[in-house]
């Protein structure tokens, strides 16, 4: 079985700040794969920035980078020169390589809130 | 950007109701899936569907829910007797081929059970 866990249930950051979102996983599997999606208050799912677990680079995709240690389990989101469109709430997921749905395990959330 | 689109936006149903979600995955999608969010708790997997046949569901997903891809468009889920832990927000998901391809949301279908 796989398990997200993101510790920060809510978290300030002031625009144009960095910003890191802790997320912790537990898997048995050897291959695996990790998420983030961005939800605003209006409710959708977007998606921000995929890691595979054998990939040796750190994925970037704009303002996005995930900070991936796989020795710790760890893949947290790291949102540069925050904006006020920002304040969402970010989850975590993970697809794990033994379901044959390759369906995602969702951890709790984290809910940023960017300051002007 | 092609989008996952997911009709209606808000349900409001009376309790033992049957309900059906619609959802119109991306064209050349080939995976589909729901997920459901109760408030304020974490995004749960439902059921996925590949090939015309559910490939995984989840202990959530009952001999209450049902999902069909009746056409080449449409993926729907039917709940045949809502009870009032029903009430959600629903997500249908899709994806192409490929384990690490991302999965695209829909806005979702606020449904309200009373």
């Amino acid at each position: 079985a796989q398990k997200i866990t993101q510790t920060q249930p809510g978290m300030f950051v002031q625009e144009k700040e960095a910003v890191t979102l802790d997320c912790t996983y537990d898997t048995s599997d050897q291959s695996y794969g990790l998420f983030w999606y961005k939800q605003p208050s209006s409710g959708e799912m977007i998606f921000l920035i995929y890691q595979g677990s054998y990939d040796e680079q750190n994925a970037t995709e704009g303002r996005y980078s995930l900070n991936f240690q796989k020795a710790r389990k760890s893949a947290n989101l790291v949102i540069s020169a925050s904006q006020l469109g920002d304040s969402a709430m970010y989850f975590c997921a993970m697809r794990g390589n033994n379901n044959a749905g390759n369906m995602l395990t969702f951890g709790g959330g984290t809910r940023l809130m960017v300051k002007p | 950007e092609p989008e996952v689109t997911q009709t209606p936006s808000h349900q409001v149903t009376q309790m033992g109701q049957e309900v059906i979600l619609r959802c119109v995955p991306i064209s050349n999608h080939l995976y589909f899936y729901w997920y459901r969010q109760i408030l304020g708790q974490k995004v749960e997997f439902l059921v996925s569907f590949y090939n015309n046949e559910i490939s995984e569901k989840s202990e959530i997903f009952d001999d209450q829910f049902s999902v069909e891809r009746p056409d080449g468009s449409n993926f729907t889920l039917k709940i045949r007797s809502t009870k009032l832990e029903d009430s959600a927000m629903y997500f249908c998901a899709s994806r192409v081929q490929g384990r690490d391809e991302k999965l695209f949301f829909g806005s979702g279908t606020q449904l309200s059970v009373l």
